[in-house]
Order: C-alpha cells, then structure tokens, then sequence
C-alpha cells in the first residue's frame, strides 16, 4: 500500500522568505507525485507533478519540488513567499498502473501562513 | 481554462435523506473521480469511473454511495440515507484519457448533515 507523510502540520513565514514544506512517501512500486493546493474555500488546484526525467520539477507560482527517490522524499519549496501563498499544501502520489483511472493518495496537509 | 464545476456548494441535509452532488466535468474527460474531505483531515479516495463503470471502490464508499453519468456532462454522487459522520467536503475530479493525466477538481460540495 502507499502513503504520504508531510511532516509539518503548519509552516508560519514571514514575507519575502524562503520556504520548504516536507513531504515523504512509501510504496512499494513506482509512483508519481504531485502538489496541489487549495487557497481558502476553493477546491484543490495542480502545482506540478513528477512523472519522471529531471527530478527538479518548476510548478506555477514559483514553486519547485525535487524529486528524491533513495530518500523518498518530494519537498516543496519557494525562494521567495508571498501573502498570497497562504494556502494548504497537499502532497500526493498515483500508483503507476496501466489503468488510467488511477487514485490519488493525499498527505494531511501542510497549512502555510506567511507573515507580513 | 475549462473547470469542473459543482453545485450545490453547501448542501444541508437531515440525517436519514437522500442527497445527491453534482458535478460537471471537463468536457474531454473521460475518467471521473469523487473524493471527499472530513473537516481537519485529509482528502479520501471514494470512487472511480470510466466508460459507465466504476473503475475503484474504497472501503468508505459502502451500499449507501452511488455514482452515475446520467447524460452526456454530469456525474452524481448518491448517499442514499445520510450520516452525521458523512459531513464533509465531496470534491469531483477529471482527467483526460490516457496514463497519469492529472485530475483537475471542483470547488467542492459542503455537505452539512443535521
């Protein structure tokens, strides 16, 4: 079976500040993984994926995640946060199945306040 | 950018009735998705579905939740007799055909059961 860990329940950050919310997985096939976020009273929006090739990864907003495989790890991060940023961050995986209609596995969510 | 919509967004129901979310997804979709999201905890797998079938069932979606295309564009989730414990945000999911197209989703339903 598969699961994801994010590690930090709430990241606060002050403005203009660099950030990095942690996220760990474990399966026991390949996986690919995700980010999505959901900013407040809105459903849950596709940062970037990993499905493979590079494992740095540049998503929307500015954000970028580095895939880890010996470490299993998929951390999400930011040079450079703004107000704007305050969301909850889901990090997720598929299993990679032949079948197309494949689950997403959520982590709890890491809620991240930035400080003006 | 096209979206999957859903209506209502808050949904309150007494415990015992019948509900039904609908969703609307994108239009060149062909794999549909409900998940649903307890206040606090994390965003759960209910169900898949493709070419008119479900494709995957967790163990949350027992005899009380169905699911159905009943024409060309919506997709519905069912819950025949409501729960207290089925309070929750429901989002509805797509993705296009092929492997790992990502899932866009809706905003959600709120459902609120009294």
């Amino acid at each position: 079976a598969q699961s994801v860990t994010q590690l930090d329940s709430q990241v606060p950050v002050f403005e203009e500040a660099p950030v990095e919310l942690r996220c760990n997985y474990s399966s026991s096939v390949s996986v690919y993984l995700f980010w999505y976020v959901q900013y407040p009273n809105q459903g849950l929006q596709l940062l970037l994926k990993y499905l493979s090739g590079s494992t740095l990864v540049k998503g929307i907003n500015g954000f970028e995640a580095e895939f880890n495989k010996s470490q299993t790890s998929f951390h999400l991060r930011k040079p450079s946060v703004h107000i704007s940023d305050t969301a909850e961050y889901f990090c997720a995986v598929t299993v990679d199945l032949y079948s197309s209609a494949s689950k997403i596995i959520f982590g709890s969510g890491t809620r991240l306040s930035i400080r003006p | 950018e096209p979206e999957v919509t859903q209506t209502p967004s808050h949904q309150v129901t007494q415990m015992g009735q019948e509900v039904i979310l609908r969703c609307v997804p994108i239009s060149n979709h062909l794999y549909f998705y409900w998940y649903r999201q307890i206040l606090g905890q994390k965003v759960e797998f209910l169900v898949s579905f493709y070419n008119n079938e479900i494709s995957e069932k967790s163990e949350i979606f027992d005899d009380q939740f169905s699911v159905e295309r009943p024409d060309g564009s919506n997709f519905t989730l069912k819950i025949r007799s409501t729960k207290l414990e089925d309070s929750a945000m429901y989002f509805c999911a797509s993705s296009a055909t092929g492997r790992n197209q990502p899932q866009h989703f809706g905003d959600g339903t709120r459902l609120s059961i009294l």
